[in-house]
C-alpha cells in the first residue's frame, strides 16, 4: 500500500522567505505526484502535478517541485512567500494502472507566514 | 462551468439522524469521489465511482453509502449519525483516461454530530 508523509504539521515563515514543505512516498512503481493548496473553509486546488515528463515541476503562485526517485521525495518550494500563501498544503500520489485514479493524501502542512 | 458544487455547506445533526450530502459536477467526468477531512488526518476515501450504476469502497466506507445514478451526481447517504461522522466531507471528480488526471474538488460540507 501506498503512503505519504508530510515532515511538519505546521511551518512558519516570514515574508520574503524561502518556503520549503517537504513530501515523502512509498511505492513500488514510480508513481504520479500532486500538490494541492487548501485556502481556509474552501475545498482543495491543484498547485503542480508529476507526471514523469520532468523532474522539476512548476506550479501555479510561483510554485515548484522537484521529484527525486533516490530519495522518494517531491518537496515543494517557493523562493519568496507572501501573505497570501499562507493555506494548507497537501501531497498526494496515484499509483499508475490504479482503477479510478484515487490519490493517497499527506497528513498536510499548515503554512504560516508572518509580516 | 460551475465545477463540483455540494450542498449543503453546513449542517448539525443529533446522534441517530440520518441525511444525505449532495454533489453535483457539470465537467462530464466519469470518477467521482467522497472524502472526509479531520484535522492533521489529510483526506481519506470514503466511497469512490468509476461511472454511473458503479460505485466502490474506499478507506473507509463504514457509516456511509452512496449511489450513482447519473454522470453528473453522487450523493453521500449518512444513515445513523454519530459524532465519530463530524467531518468536513469533500466531494471530487476527476475525468476518465490519463492515471495522472487531477481530481476537481468541491467547497466542502461541515458536518458536526452532538
Amino acid at each position: 500500500a501506498q503512503s505519504v508523509t508530510q515532515l511538519g504539521s505546521h511551518v512558519s515563515v516570514s515574508e520574503g522567505a524561502l518556503v520549503l514543505l517537504r513530501c515523502n512516498y512509498s511505492s513500488s512503481v514510480p508513481p504520479y505526484l500532486f500538490w494541492y493548496v487548501q485556502y481556509p473553509n474552501q475545498g482543495l486546488q491543484l498547485l503542480l502535478k508529476y507526471t514523469s515528463a520532468a523532474t522539476l515541476v512548476k506550479g501555479i503562485n510561483g510554485f515548484e517541485a522537484e521529484f527525486k526517485k533516490s530519495e522518494t521525495s517531491f518537496h515543494l518550494t517557493k523562493p519568496s512567500a507572501h501573505m497570501s500563501d499562507a493555506a494548507e498544503y497537501f501531497c498526494a500520489v496515484s499509483d499508475p494502472g490504479n482503477a479510478g485514479n484515487m490519490l493517497t493524501f499527506g497528513g498536510g502542512t499548515r503554512l504560516m507566514v508572518k509580516p | 462551468n460551475a465545477g463540483v458544487t455540494q450542498t449543503p455547506k453546513f449542517r448539525i445533526l443529533k446522534i441517530g439522524q440520518s441525511m444525505t450530502l449532495q454533489c453535483t459536477q457539470d465537467m462530464n467526468h466519469n470518477y467521482m469521489y467522497w472524502y472526509r477531512q479531520d484535522p492533521g488526518m489529510g483526506l481519506k476515501l470514503i466511497y469512490y465511482s468509476v461511472g454511473a450504476g458503479i460505485t466502490d469502497k474506499g478507506e473507509v466506507p463504514n457509516g456511509y453509502n452512496v449511489s450513482r445514478s447519473t454522470t453528473e451526481d453522487f450523493p453521500l447517504r449518512l444513515e445513523l449519525a454519530a459524532p465519530s461522522q463530524t467531518s468536513v466531507y469533500f466531494c471530487a471528480s476527476s475525468p476518465r483516461g490519463e492515471w495522472y488526471n487531477e481530481q476537481f474538488f468541491g467547497p466542502g460540507t461541515r458536518l458536526t454530530v452532538l
